[in-house]
């Protein structure tokens, strides 16, 4: 059975702690996310991974960076949290099969208050 | 942005009735999937649908797409009380990227 664990599901940090929130998909995908969720924004991609080693900024990079260091793994870390960085953050995969079939398999988010 | 609009933002309907949600996106896609989330958990796919498709059906989801209009909709027929969530479509451009819309949240009233 597919499955995107993500290493907390909650959490509370304070403003300049350094955050990292770990993704871990067991589907051997290439392909993996960070999103965070806010009301009223829906979803938005902070950054990306189309393999080891590889990252790519989304739409909201700033104040975030990721590490890709093994396939399975991909990690999100806020160097210093900012309280308009309490949201739910979504981790996804997905393989890169034939064009038009691409599906993303989420995990179960971790909600991050900042105060 | 190619970000997805979902109408409407919130429905609120009787069980037993059908439910549609649209989505309007802008730019070419290889495909557009539609997802839900219930309440402070993650999301699931429900189905999706190529750009080359014009209708699908899964149970009771039905789901059209309209290249030339640049959109969708979600039928949900004979809605339960299970149902209610929020729906959001998202689309696979060809650069191989997704963009979800903002979602609509739908309360199926027993």
């Amino acid at each position: 059975d597919v499955k995107v664990t993500q290493s907390s599901r909650y959490l509370v940090k304070r403003t300049g702690e350094k955050v990292f929130l770990e993704c871990v998909q067991d589907m051997d995908h290439e392909n993996m996310f960070w999103y965070r969720q806010d009301p009223g924004l829906g979803l938005r991609l902070i950054y990306f991974s189309y393999d080891v080693k590889m990252k790519e900024k989304g739409d909201i990079p700033e104040g975030y960076s990721v590490s890709r260091e093994k396939k399975e793994r991909f990690s999100l870390i806020l160097e210093s949290a900012s309280t308009n960085q309490t949201s739910m953050y979504l981790c996804a995969s997905s393989h890169p099969g034939l064009a038009g079939t691409d599906t993303q398999y989420f995990g179960p988010g971790t909600r991050l208050t900042v105060l | 942005s190619q970000q997805g609009e979902e109408d409407p933002q919130a429905l609120s309907i009787q069980e037993g009735e059908n439910a549609t949600m649209n989505c309007s996106y802008k730019t070419s896609i290889n495909n557009l999937q539609w997802y839900r989330q219930n309440s402070g958990r993650g999301l699931v796919h429900l189905i999706l649908i190529r750009s080359n498709e014009r209708e699908k059906h899964s149970g009771r989801l039905r789901v059209t797409l309209d290249t030339s209009k640049k959109s969708s909709s979600l039928l949900i027929t004979a809605s339960r009380a299970a149902d209610t969530a929020s729906y959001f479509c998202a689309t696979l451009s060809p650069g191989n990227q997704f963009y979800f819309g903002t979602g609509t949240s739908l309360t199926v009233i027993p």
